[in-house]
């Protein structure tokens, strides 16, 4: 069975900064996709990059993109110049079979001003 | 175009009763999902239904029923809630084509078991 892990609970930055989360997967899938999701305190959960695994380039929204490293079965969410609304916790998820998602566990971020 | 939408928001159920957590989606996706989340975790998926008329067990469905209505719907029903059951209830629809596939969640359920 495929597992998400993010092994970093809580994270902080300073407004303006740029902020690094972690998340690993283990898969023998060779085709899948991958998702950053946030969830602000509304609980709303709300996609903020995808990936497909089929791609070698790094999938890039504004100010947020990903490092996607498939051999090493890793894919980081950089945050680039931080805001306060940007506060969240932040979910990476795996597409298993049948379109399922398998998520992390998740990883708080605070933005500090 | 609403999206995502789940009624009700928020529930207070004694150990013992029943209820039906409601979900519609106006966008014309086949596949629809059932999520519960606990404080501290990510989501696990509990019932999806790739079309109409399908459903198929995820990775916690004990104590839970689904109905696919139609396109549109999904229901979620607890027969006999558990305290265990306490938690936040997303249902969710997926959209595909040639830009990839992405998952788009309702705003959620709260679901409080005494």
């Amino acid at each position: 069975a495929q597992t998400v892990t993010q092994s970093q609970p809580e994270m902080s930055v300073q407004e303006a900064e740029t902020v690094t989360l972690s998340c690993t997967y283990d898969t023998s899938e060779s085709d899948y996709y991958l998702f950053w999701y946030k969830q602000p305190p509304s609980r709303q959960m709300i996609l903020v990059i995808r990936q497909e695994a089929y791609k070698q380039q790094n999938a890039t929204e504004n100010r947020f993109s990903v490092n996607f490293q498939k051999a090493a079965k890793s894919f980081s969410l950089k945050i680039s110049d931080s805001q306060l609304g940007d506060a969240a916790m932040y979910f990476c998820a795996y597409r298993s079979d049948a379109q399922k998602l398998v998520f992390g566990q998740g990883t708080r971020l605070t933005i500090n001003p | 175009n609403a999206g995502v939408t789940q009624t009700p928001k928020f529930q207070v159920l004694k150990t013992g009763q029943s209820m039906t957590l409601q979900c519609a989606q106006d966008m014309n996706h086949n596949s629809m999902y059932w999520y519960r989340q606990d404080p501290g975790m990510g989501l696990r998926l509990i019932y999806y239904s790739a079309s109409e008329g399908t459903t198929d067990k995820g990775e916690v469905p004990n104590g839970y029923n689904v109905s696919r209505l139609n396109k549109r719907e999904f229901s979620l029903r607890l027969e006999s809630a558990a305290p265990s059951q306490t938690s936040v209830y997303f249902c969710a629809s997926l959209k595909t084509g040639w830009v990839g596939e992405t998952q788009y969640f309702g705003p959620g359920t709260r679901l409080l078991v005494l």
